[in-house]
């Protein structure tokens, strides 16, 4: 019974393909998150999907867009991939808004 | 100045040794706190909560120190399991997600 999944698990991909990472939670919570983890480890939040509202952290370039189709997925698109873009892309969700979190076992893109 | 703030390591310890960590915040109307554990190329576990009046579990105990702005996690009788990074999290007022820190790697050594 998984709480949080991710699909794919691993990601190896040329710069400038499209790619899209898929992200489905069966905990019932109504806020779902997408962070990237870089090469020294550091979590940053990219998007907070709360209700329908869309949290952008200002700082993630507009080629990344996430997609929700209804509370239990949130996806994430990626368009041109670039090298920088290689890391660990973890989704998690919450039981309410900014709350402890749930993560799911991460996807793993590497952009050569 | 970051939100949160912790000693990267690595703490090498020995089986059975205590260990202790700490984490401090920027915001002193911080309310939430809690301590994630992160195995080797695995996702972040919520490992507990930090309550104003300090909470233990089995071997851990978290505290919070508001004056000094620190929450603390203190690991008893060290296991080679505990071997992991160790996250602290804080949610400032009015904020839309949580605050990582960097972490705390530690390695118990046989």
């Amino acid at each position: 019974d998984t709480a949080v999944s991710q699909t794919p698990k691993y990601l190896v991909t040329q710069m400038g393909n499209d790619k899209s990472i898929k992200c489905e939670q069966n905990l019932g919570h109504d806020t779902m998150y997408w962070y990237k983890q870089d090469s020294k480890k550091f979590l940053k939040i990219m998007f907070s999907y709360n209700n329908k509202e869309l949290i952008i952290n200002e700082t993630v370039p507009n080629r990344f867009s996430p997609k929700s189709p209804d509370k239990a997925h949130l996806n994430l698109h990626i368009n041109s991939l670039e090298l920088g873009d290689s890391a660990v892309y973890f989704c998690a969700s919450s039981q309410v808004f900014v709350a402890e979190q749930y993560f799911g076992p991460g996807t793993r893109l590497t952009v050569t | 100045r970051k939100e949160v703030e912790q000693d990267p390591g690595p703490f090498n310890v020995p089986e059975g040794a205590t260990v202790a960590f700490n984490c401090t915040y920027s915001n002193s109307a911080s309310q939430s706190f809690f301590w994630y554990r992160q195995d080797c190329r695995k996702e972040p576990k919520l490992l507990m909560s930090v309550y104003s009046s300090g909470n233990e579990d089995g071997r851990f105990t978290a505290q919070l120190n508001r004056a000094s702005q620190y929450i603390s996690l203190l690991i008893r009788d060290s296991k080679l399991s505990d071997s992991a990074t160790y996250l602290c999290v804080v949610i400032p007022p009015g904020a839309n997600n949580l605050f990582f820190g960097t972490g705390t790697r530690l390695t118990v050594i046989p």
